[in-house]
């Protein structure tokens, strides 16, 4: 079955710079990478999306990009603010599965 | 989350005891799941429902079971609950066709 590596398992950045985590999945039949934002004590809220026939895909402060052929896909968060603090799953879908498969997760600090 | 509640929201048990916990959509949307949040495993699925009676396990399935007698119920029991089931339960429903997941707000189970 599909498998998803998150990286890294925490990331610590100072507010207004970039911050980059990193997915890859093993199964090449995957065609939908989602991303979750959990904030302390709820459940995750899905924050983007992007299928495999995209490369890359932006909403304001926030973007993804996948690569097919590396089998990788990453979340990009651009002048980061304190609320941006929470921790950021990735997932992968199979087509016709109806499941997702998540990433280890990332806890995400953004220092003032 | 709009649209889906679980219940408990916490609950405390002893080894060896049933447990039951509940999922409940208001939006007659066709697929449910279950999952469990753990540190260093991200969110991992236990086992999932496509209609009224048909249910399918996931990665983690051993020692849970699940019911669907009702679109909008979705039940997962721990038979003789462990300390190694000790962890954050989240219910999920796909919202529409985009495999994108609405989460509820998690029931955090302690088994002592």
């Amino acid at each position: 079955g599909e498998n998803v590596e998150q990286h890294p398992s925490t990331l610590s950045v100072q507010e207004g710079d970039s911050a980059v985590i990193k997915c890859t999945y093993s199964d090449s039949a995957s065609n939908y990478f989602p991303w979750y934002k959990q904030e302390l004590g709820k459940g995750p809220q899905l924050i983007i999306d992007i299928r495999s026939n995209v490369g890359e895909k932006k909403d304001q402060r926030i973007a993804v990009t996948l690569n097919k052929t590396a089998k990788h896909f990453s979340l990009h968060i651009t002048e980061t603010q304190p609320e941006d603090s929470a921790v950021y799953f990735c997932g992968a879908a199979i087509q016709g599965a109806q499941k997702l498969v998540f990433g280890q997760g990332t806890r995400l600090t953004i220092n003032p | 989350d709009a649209g889906i509640t679980q219940s408990p929201r916490h609950k405390v048990t002893e080894t060896g005891t049933p447990v039951t916990l509940r999922c409940h959509q208001t939006e007659n949307h066709r697929y449910m799941y279950w999952y469990r949040q753990d540190p260093g495993h991200g969110l991992r699925l236990i086992h999932y429902s496509y209609g009224v009676k048909d249910t399918d396990k996931g990665e983690v399935s051993d020692g849970y079971s699940v019911s669907r007698s009702k679109t909008e119920d979705f039940l997962l029991t721990l038979e003789s609950a462990t300390s190694s089931q000790t962890s954050v339960y989240f219910c999920a429903i796909m919202t529409g066709g985009s495999y994108g997941y609405t989460f509820g707000s998690g029931t955090r189970l302690t088994v002592v």
